[in-house]
């Protein structure tokens, strides 16, 4: 069954260091999401993006971050500058039918990264 | 705006008996909602999702959950439990005006005993 696959599985970074996060979606997928799990706290919304431009944002998702698609079969997610507070479980999701809510969102493993 | 609330952030059964995971929703417009769950050391899996077609929903693995309006309830159910059902829940609402983020709760531990 396909699947999304995301790399690194765990990140380790010095405050203030760039870091990007690596995601492969679905081959046929359309759209593309990040969220956040802090530990101990909810999943959050971050980001999700369509057609190579952002569709929709959190106020989460602030100018120390971006997403891009370098190419047919990667979604990444940078961090700038990265703060003490960005440590969290970092999961990329996508889905297909870009038109329709209620679509079925399918998430990768997640990336930790942990910021020292 | 939408929320999610999960009551239970720990809930403990033997195996064999039910599984009662509750979540409430809010939502100023028709939801679409979703249960997904975290083994360890994986990402969120699809258990079911309820897209305004019937209200009782079959998942995988023997859940289902029933969507009551009148509640804004959408609680995830399972008759008997198995030791291999032990993971973390989570319940997520979206809506239709186009907004296609997710709003999760903050999760059910299921632990299931001998």
């Amino acid at each position: 069954e396909p699947e999304v696959t995301q790399t690194p599985s765990h990140q380790v970074t010095q405050m203030g260091q760039e870091v990007i996060l690596r995601c492969v979606p679905i081959s046929n997928h359309l759209y593309f999401y990040w969220y956040r799990q802090i530990l101990g706290q909810k999943v959050e919304f971050l980001v999700s993006f369509y057609n190579n431009e952002i569709s929709e944002k959190s106020e989460i998702f602030d100018d120390q971050f971006s997403v891009e698609r370098p190419d047919g079969s990667n979604f990444t997610l940078k961090i700038r500058s990265t703060k003490l507070e960005d440590s969290a479980m970092y999961f990329c999701a996508s889905s297909e039918v870009p038109g329709v809510a209620g679509v079925t969102q399918y998430f990768g493993p997640g990336t930790r990264l942990t910021v020292l | 705006a939408q929320s999610v609330t999960q009551l239970g952030s720990h809930v403990s059964v033997s195996e064999g008996a039910l599984v009662l995971l509750r979540c409430n929703y809010s939502s100023s417009v028709p939801p679409y909602l979703f249960w997904y769950v975290q083994y360890p050391n994986q990402g969120l899996q699809l258990l079911l999702k309820y897209t305004s077609a019937a209200t009782l929903v079959k998942g995988i693995n023997g859940f289902e959950a029933e969507f009551k309006k009148s509640e804004t309830s959408f609680h995830l159910t399972k008759p008997s439990a198995h030791m291999s059902d032990a993971a973390e829940y989570f319940c997520a609402v979206s809506d239709d005006t186009g907004r296609r983020a997710l709003t999760f709760g903050s999760g059910t531990r299921l632990q299931v005993q001998p």
